[in-house]
């Protein structure tokens, strides 16, 4: 089945203790991506990356690392989370960009404390 | 003013009602757009895209006004599972494939 994961689904965690949410894709996709998503605020780029090695900004990158070593894997990595860092994530992956349909993930749920 | 605005609703309708949602886009050479579906909790889908010349997909239909810089969704007989928040998605830049900006969606909710 196509699809996109993440884990872990829910987490609650403490400021500043280091966290990674993994993000995985079976469907050969170059094009992966991290959103964030707040009342009020709707979907946020966080991250993406065109394709192995290839990571850029998006609209609210601070506080977030991500790499793209394999094809399949984008983690999203929050070094010294912070309760503004509380929300709702995707990942999402596409053929090739923001043109085409994007598949999100479940969705992880961050709380920070 | 937001790049990317709808209303957020909530509209309640009957079942069986037409029902239309506007989005309007500021960025007049924005290439692509889409209308996705999120239901309560769990992860945006792909409703259909937009396409210049409007498309439709059974009870929905969608259209592109580039001069209005708007794009609408229009829903016949309302079904009680079309109730979610439609999210309205626009490629902003010519040849950014990269990015997206997403509305804040706006809910519909479908009565018995």
């Amino acid at each position: 089945e196509a699809q996109v994961t993440q884990n872990p689904r829910y987490l609650i965690t403490v400021t500043g203790k280091k966290l990674t949410v993994t993000c995985s894709q079976n469907m050969n996709h170059e094009y992966m991506s991290w959103y964030r998503q707040d009342p009020g605020l709707g979907l946020r780029q966080i991250y993406y990356s065109m394709n192995v090695e290839v990571t850029d900004k998006g609209d609210v990158p601070e506080g977030y690392k991500v790499s793209r070593k394999e094809k399949r894997n984008f983690p999203l990595i929050l070094e010294s989370p912070s309760p503004n860092q509380t929300s709702l994530y995707f990942c999402a992956s596409s053929f090739s960009g923001g043109g085409y349909e994007q598949y999100f993930g479940p969705g992880t749920r961050l709380t920070v404390t | 003013r937001k790049e990317v605005e709808q209303d957020p609703g909530p509209f309640n309708v009957p079942e069986g009602a037409t029902v239309a949602f506007n989005c309007t886009y500021s960025n007049s050479a924005s290439q692509s757009f889409f209308w996705y579906r999120q239901d309560c909790r769990k992860e945006p889908k792909l409703l259909m895209s937009v396409y210049s010349s409007g498309n439709e997909d059974g009870r929905f239909t969608a259209q592109l006004n580039r001069a209005s810089q708007y794009i609408s969704l229009l829903i016949r007989d309302s079904k009680l599972s079309d109730s979610a928040t439609y999210l309205c998605v626009v490629n902003p830049v010519c040849g950014a494939t990269n990015k997206l900006i997403f509305g804040t969606g706006t809910l519909l909710a479908v009565q018995p």
